[in-house]
């Protein structure tokens, strides 16, 4: 199985201030098609996970622009330029390249 | 946009079994795959299962006690669990795609306990 390992596990930021997270998997997520398979999500309180990134840089849909993740093979990142109030929750990574999918184990962003 | 909503959760005992149910809208079901993600109590994300086109796959935790299926002509993906543990109390989210799961139901909570 892939091990997703998201680093740091909590984050506590300024408004308006950047943040980054930062996930590592054990073993490249390129699939044989030549896409990479790898995700960004967040969990607001009280809320199913919402869709942020997919293939390691695309936003989703109604997603600001303030979100962008980067990366390649094994090493990703997601930046939020100025973090807002309602940025606040869980931030999970997941690789969707091969079965079982594996998420990592979350980051915590509190609002200072 | 695509619109999911689990039913089925419930208290049940440990060996007991239960079956989810997920009532998709929105998009054209019979074109995805359908996924469930579960979640533990302050606990991460976990995949459970997903069936596509080429067929049905399962995380080991749950393989030979769970099954997972579609009805295309209703629009809906069900997880059928049988001989349930503690350590399976979670809320169970219904989730569109195979690689992309881009749509989320609420989740519905399952809990097994005697």
């Amino acid at each position: 199985d892939i091990v997703m390992t998201q680093t740091p596990p909590s984050l506590s930021v300024t408004p308006g201030q950047p943040a980054s997270i930062s996930c590592k998997s054990s073993q490249s997520l390129l699939h044989s098609d030549g896409k990479t398979y790898f995700y960004w999500f967040l969990q607001k309180p009280g809320q199913p996970p919402q869709l942020l990134i997919y293939e390691v840089s695309n936003r989703f849909s109604g997603v600001p622009d303030r979100f962008s993740g980067s990366g390649s093979g094994t090493d990703f990142t997601l930046k939020i330029s100025r973090v807002e109030a309602e940025d606040v929750g869980v931030y999970y990574c997941l690789q969707s390249t091969q079965f079982p999918r594996t998420f990592g184990q979350g980051t915590r962003v509190a609002i200072k | 946009e695509a619109h999911l909503l689990e039913s089925g959760g419930g208290l049940v005992q440990p060996g007991g079994s239960l079956r989810l149910s997920c009532a998709a809208s929105g998009f054209i079901f019979s074109d995805y795959a359908m996924t469930w993600v579960r979640q533990a109590p302050g606990k991460g994300l976990e995949w459970v299962s997903t069936i596509s086109g080429s067929g049905t796959n399962y995380a080991d935790s749950v393989k030979g006690r769970f099954s997972i299926s579609r009805d295309n002509s209703r629009d809906t993906v069900d997880l059928q669990m049988n001989s349930l543990r503690a350590e399976d109390t979670g809320i169970y989210y219904c989730v569109k795609g195979l690689y992309r799961l881009d749509y989320w139901g609420p989740g519905a909570l399952v809990t097994v306990s005697s």
